[in-house]
């Protein structure tokens, strides 16, 4: 059983389409992230959910916009995409500060 | 300045040898200390984590905080082909009852055989 599962794994797309990335983790975690890792492999926090209610909003563009029908899902939905747009995106869930379980990765090419 | 500071490598070493990474920080308010390990095209995983100044030994890894210094450390021991991925640490400060995480941004390790 994985743990933090994401979908899809791969999403090849033009400019200006709509896209949404799906995740369910089965740990029981109360939170639940969205993560951003460039070319770099650079990761950088967008959102996080605590009990579906939204916690962590970083600087993210408005066309990206998460949404947690129940704890234990935490979806992101991403308009009008654009080529700097392309990255992998990751989910993770948490229960404390001790450290996330991550998903596998969804890797999204804009072109 | 970037709240976490990390070399990116790439770090080459024969099999056998220690291995040292590290990371210097800025933000006091970290409470726990973290390494992950991600292999190419996969997930960052979850290695060890630390809460204070101090030592932690797990296996062949060890990681060091020094926390008056800012200053943290992952030593591998006897180092593996399968040791080879890119290692980033990470701190984790407590947000508005949520646990918000700052990676480095990574080292990319090989080990040769």
């Amino acid at each position: 059983d994985t743990a933090v599962s994401q979908t899809p794994k791969y999403l090849v797309t033009q400019m200006g389409n709509d896209k949404s990335i799906k995740c369910e983790q089965n740990l029981g975690h109360d939170t639940m992230y969205w993560y951003k890792q460039d070319s770099k492999k650079f990761l950088k926090i967008m959102f996080s959910y605590n009990n579906k209610e939204l916690i962590i909003n970083e600087t993210v563009p408005n066309r990206f916009s998460p949404k947690s029908p129940d704890k234990a899902h935490l979806n992101l939905h991403i308009n009008s995409l654009e080529l700097g747009d392309s990255a992998v995106y990751f989910c993770a869930s948490s229960q404390d500060m001790r450290g996330y379980t991550f998903g596998s990765g969804t890797r999204l090419t804009v072109v | 300045q970037k709240e976490v500071e990390q070399d990116p490598g790439p770090l080459s070493v024969p099999e056998g040898a220690i291995v040292s990474l590290n990371c210097t920080y800025s933000n006091s308010a970290f409470q726990y200390f973290m390494w992950y390990r991600q292999y190419s095209r996969k997930g960052p995983e979850l290695l060890m984590y630390t809460y204070s100044s101090g030592n932690k030994e797990d296996g062949r890894f060890t990681a060091q905080v020094d926390k008056s210094s800012k200053y943290i450390s992952l030593f591998i021991r006897d180092s593996q082909p399968s040791d080879s991925a890119t290692y980033l640490c990470a701190m984790s400060a407590l947000i508005s009852s949520a646990s918000k995480i700052i990676f480095g941004s990574g080292t990319r390790l090989s080990i040769r055989p």
